[in-house]
C-alpha cells in the first residue's frame, strides 16, 4: 500500500544534543510538510516543501531545518533541541489536491528530550 | 478573525449509541473541510473531507459530515459508535487562497462506553 512511512517511532535525545528525524512516502507526492504536535494539542506547521521549493512557516524557530533530498524522503533536523522541544513530530503529504489542503499523515515520532 | 472551533473538549457515548462531533469555522469564504482521526500514539488518518457539491459527505469506518453554509458548521456524525472509535477527532480547514496549509480547530476527545 501507498504510505508515508515515519522512522524512527521513538527518539530519545539529550539536552542540546542534535537529533535528524526521518520522513518517506511511495505516494510519489510533490508536497511534504512537517508539523509539531505537542501532548492534547492540534497539530503545528513548521514548514513544507513543494518538490524542493522550501516553505518557512514565520514563527518556526530557527532551531528547526528540513532537507528534502528526493520526492521520497524529507528530514527534519532539530539542532539544539531544548525540552520544549519534546514532541509527536508528524510528516504529511499532499497530492493532487494539494491547492485544497488534502493531506496525508504518517504515524508520528515521538521525541523525547532528557 | 479566522478560526476553527471544535466547542466539546470531551464527549463520552455509550457503545452503540449515535454520535455528533461539532466544528464550526469563521472564514469569508468556505473553506475547504476534512475531519482527521487520531488514535493514542499514532499520527491523523483523514475521515472524510467536503470540497464542493452534495453537502452531505461520506467517509470511512461508516462516519459522515454534513456541510452546512448557513451555520458555517461541518459536523461529524455516526449512527452507532463502536468502541474502537474511541480517539481525538480533529476538523480541519483549508482557506480557499491559502489552501496548502491546513487550519487545525483544538480537537474533540472521544470516550466510548461499554
Amino acid at each position: 500500500d501507498a504510505m508515508v512511512i515515519q522512522n524512527p517511532r521513538y527518539q530519545v535525545t539529550q539536552f542540546g544534543k542534535p537529533v535528524t528525524l526521518s520522513c518517506s512516502q511511495t505516494l510519489n507526492h510533490n508536497v511534504m510538510y512537517w508539523y509539531q504536535q505537542k501532548s492534547s494539542q492540534a497539530p503545528k506547521l513548521l514548514f513544507h516543501y513543494y518538490d524542493k521549493d522550501f516553505n518557512n512557516e514565520a514563527d518556526t524557530p530557527d532551531n528547526f531545518q528540513s532537507r528534502r533530498p528526493n520526492t521520497s524522503f524529507c528530514f527534519l533536523d532539530i539542532r539544539s533541541p531544548g525540552l520544549g522541544d519534546a514532541a509527536m513530530y508528524l510528516c504529511a503529504t499532499s497530492g493532487r489536491d494539494w491547492g485544497k489542503g488534502e493531506q496525508y499523515f504518517g504515524p508520528g515520532t515521538r521525541l523525547t528530550v532528557t | 478573525a479566522q478560526s476553527v472551533t471544535q466547542p466539546d473538549i470531551h464527549i463520552t457515548v455509550s457503545e452503540g449509541a449515535s454520535l455528533e462531533l461539532r466544528c464550526n469555522y469563521s472564514y469569508g469564504a468556505t473553506p475547504y473541510l476534512f475531519w482527521y482521526v487520531q488514535s493514542p500514539g499514532q499520527g491523523l488518518q483523514l475521515l472524510l473531507k467536503y470540497f464542493s457539491g452534495d453537502t452531505l459527505v461520506q467517509g470511512i469506518k461508516g462516519f459522515e459530515a454534513e456541510f452546512k453554509r448557513s451555520q458555517s458548521s461541518f459536523n461529524l456524525r455516526k449512527p452507532s459508535v463502536h468502541w474502537s472509535d474511541a480517539a481525538e477527532y480533529f476538523c480541519a480547514v483549508a482557506p480557499r487562497g491559502s489552501s496548502y496549509k491546513l487550519i487545525f480547530g483544538s480537537g474533540t476527545r472521544l470516550l466510548v462506553r461499554p
